[in-house]
C-alpha cells in the first residue's frame, strides 16, 4: 500500500537549519507531485511547498519563500525539505503528502492523499 | 488572499446527520476537497472534487458545492466520526488554502 514516512524533525534554535525527509513506497514516486503541509500546535493546516513529479517546478507559501527549499530524489523515492533561518513560528508538525493527480501541475487544484504520519519541528532557544 | 470559513464546532447525536459548511467567495467555481483528522493522527482524505469518495471511505460521507458554500455531510453519524474536518481548495492568488477547521463532537 502507499506509504509515506517522514523523518528529520527535532529541536533547533532560532536561525538554525534542519532537513526533513519523506520516504515513499507503494506507488510510482516519479509520476506524482509532492507537497509539504504543516500544522502548528493546536492550530489548523498550512500548505508549505509543492514540487512537480520531475522536480522541474517548485512552489512555496509566502511564509517560507526564500528560507525553505523543497527537492526530491526519484532514484531514492525520497522527498526533502531544507529549512533555513528557522523562526519560532515555524514550530509545527510537518507532513509530506502525495498529490492526487498523476503527472499533474501545480495549478491543477488536486487533493492530498495520502499523508505521512508527520514529524515535529520545534524552534526554540 | 482567499479565505475559507468553517464553523468552529458541530455537535450531533449518534445516528443523526452532521453538516459542515465551508464558505468562500464563489467557491462553487472551485474544486473542494475534505479531510478528517483525529487527535494525534495525520489528516485523511474523505471527499475530493466536491463529492467524490476515495475507496475505503463510507458512503455516509458526501459532499456538495454551489455558490459561496461547500458542504460535507455525514449521515448516520457514529462515535468514530468524531474528529476535526478541513476543507481545501486551490486558488490562483493564494495557492493551496485550507479552511479554519471544524471539530465534530458526537453527543
Amino acid at each position: 500500500q502507499v506509504q509515506l514516512v517522514e523523518s528529520g524533525g527535532g529541536v533547533v534554535q532560532p536561525g538554525g537549519s534542519l532537513r526533513l525527509s519523506c520516504a515513499a513506497s507503494g506507488f510510482t514516486f516519479s509520476s506524482y507531485g509532492m507537497h509539504w503541509v504543516r500544522q502548528a500546535p493546536g492550530k489548523g493546516l498550512e500548505w508549505v511547498a509543492f514540487i512537480r513529479y520531475d522536480g522541474s517546478n517548485k512552489y512555496y507559501a509566502d511564509s517560507v519563500k526564500g528560507r525553505f527549499t523543497i527537492s526530491r530524489d526519484n532514484s531514492k523515492n525520497t522527498l526533502y525539505l531544507q529549512m533555513n533561518s528557522l523562526r519560532a513560528e515555524d514550530t509545527a508538525v510537518y507532513y509530506c503528502a502525495k498529490d492526487g493527480g498523476e503527472y499533474s501541475g501545480y495549478d491543477d487544484g488536486n487533493w492530498f492523499d495520502p499523508w505521512g504520519q508527520g514529524t515535529l519541528v520545534t524552534v526554540s532557544s | 488572499s482567499y479565505v475559507l470559513t468553517q464553523p468552529p464546532s458541530v455537535s450531533v447525536a449518534p445516528g443523526k446527520t452532521a453538516r459542515i459548511t465551508c464558505g468562500g467567495n464563489n467557491i462553487g467555481s472551485k474544486s473542494v476537497h475534505w479531510y478528517q483528522q483525529k487527535p494525534g493522527q495525520a489528516p485523511v482524505l474523505v471527499i475530493y472534487y466536491d463529492s467524490d469518495r476515495p475507496s475505503g471511505i463510507p458512503e455516509r460521507f458526501s459532499g456538495s458545492n454551489s455558490g459561496n458554500t461547500a458542504t460535507l455531510t455525514i449521515s448516520r453519524v457514529e462515535a468514530g466520526d468524531e474528529a476535526d474536518y478541513y476543507c481545501q481548495v486551490w486558488d490562483s492568488s493564494s495557492d493551496h488554502v485550507f479552511g479554519t477547521g471544524t471539530k465534530v463532537t458526537v453527543l
